[in-house]
């Protein structure tokens, strides 16, 4: 069975603190894909990253870090030196052939000034 | 350009109304994907379109229609909702195969009164 986990239901963080949210996902297929979608308050989803599973680098964009490790199953998302405007619903998402895409249960982030 | 539109941004129903939800995309995605997201909830898929033709329609009420007039443009029929259909309706267009990233419009919230 395919399924993503987002423990993290609320997290709040002061403004520059650093933040991961933790998703562990669960497959037995050997190609997947998986995704992170940031919601804000105005409700529309915004993509973010996406990575296969043969591609295990890490991601750094600005901000905004990936940690993808098959061995535990996990593609965590890191955000360093977080602003109010990070305050969002993460969602990460697993992507499998010939399968709607799964979404975790998201993580709401707050980012206090 | 990755920008889907939908129309309109706020629809009030009563129950006997028939209504519908546009969407828009010029990115020349060849997929296109009606959401449907409760609050504090994942989006939940409802149905998707493969080069003009369903694809998938995830057992949604036949109080649901969708339809897709060409390759950029995505329509919800609404008739005889019920009160818990109020939600965040999200469109979404992606190139075919659940390999890719899909983008999201900044969705429709429906209240069914």
């Amino acid at each position: 069975a395919q399924k993503v986990t987002q423990a993290q239901t609320e997290i709040s963080v002061v403004e520059k603190e650093d933040v991961t949210l933790d998703c562990v996902y669960e497959t037995r297929d050997t190609t997947y894909y998986l995704f992170w979608y940031k919601q804000p308050p105005s409700g529309e989803l915004v993509f973010l990253i996406r990575r296969n599973s043969f591609d295990e680098q890490n991601e750094i964009s600005g901000r905004y870090s990936w940690n993808f490790q098959k061995s535990t199953s996990s593609f965590n998302f890191t955000i360093t030196a977080s602003q109010v405007v990070d305050s969002a619903v993460y969602f990460c998402a697993l992507g499998l052939r010939n399968t709607p895409l799964v979404f975790g249960k998201g993580t709401r982030l707050s980012v206090i000034a | 350009d990755t920008e889907v539109t939908q129309t309109p941004k706020h629809l009030v129903m009563g129950m006997t109304n028939k209504k519908s939800l546009k969407c828009e995309q010029h990115m020349g995605h060849r997929a296109m994907y009606w959401y449907k997201q409760k609050a504090k909830k994942p989006p939940e898929l409802m149905f998707v379109y493969s080069y003009e033709k369903l694809s998938i329609n995830e057992s949604v009420p036949s109080r649901f229609s969708p339809e897709c007039p060409n390759s950029s443009l995505l329509n919800l029929h609404l008739h005889a909702l019920q009160p818990e259909d109020s939600a965040l309706y999200l469109c979404a267009s992606s190139q075919t195969g659940t390999a890719y990233e899909q983008y999201f419009g900044p969705g429709t919230r429906l209240t069914v009164t």
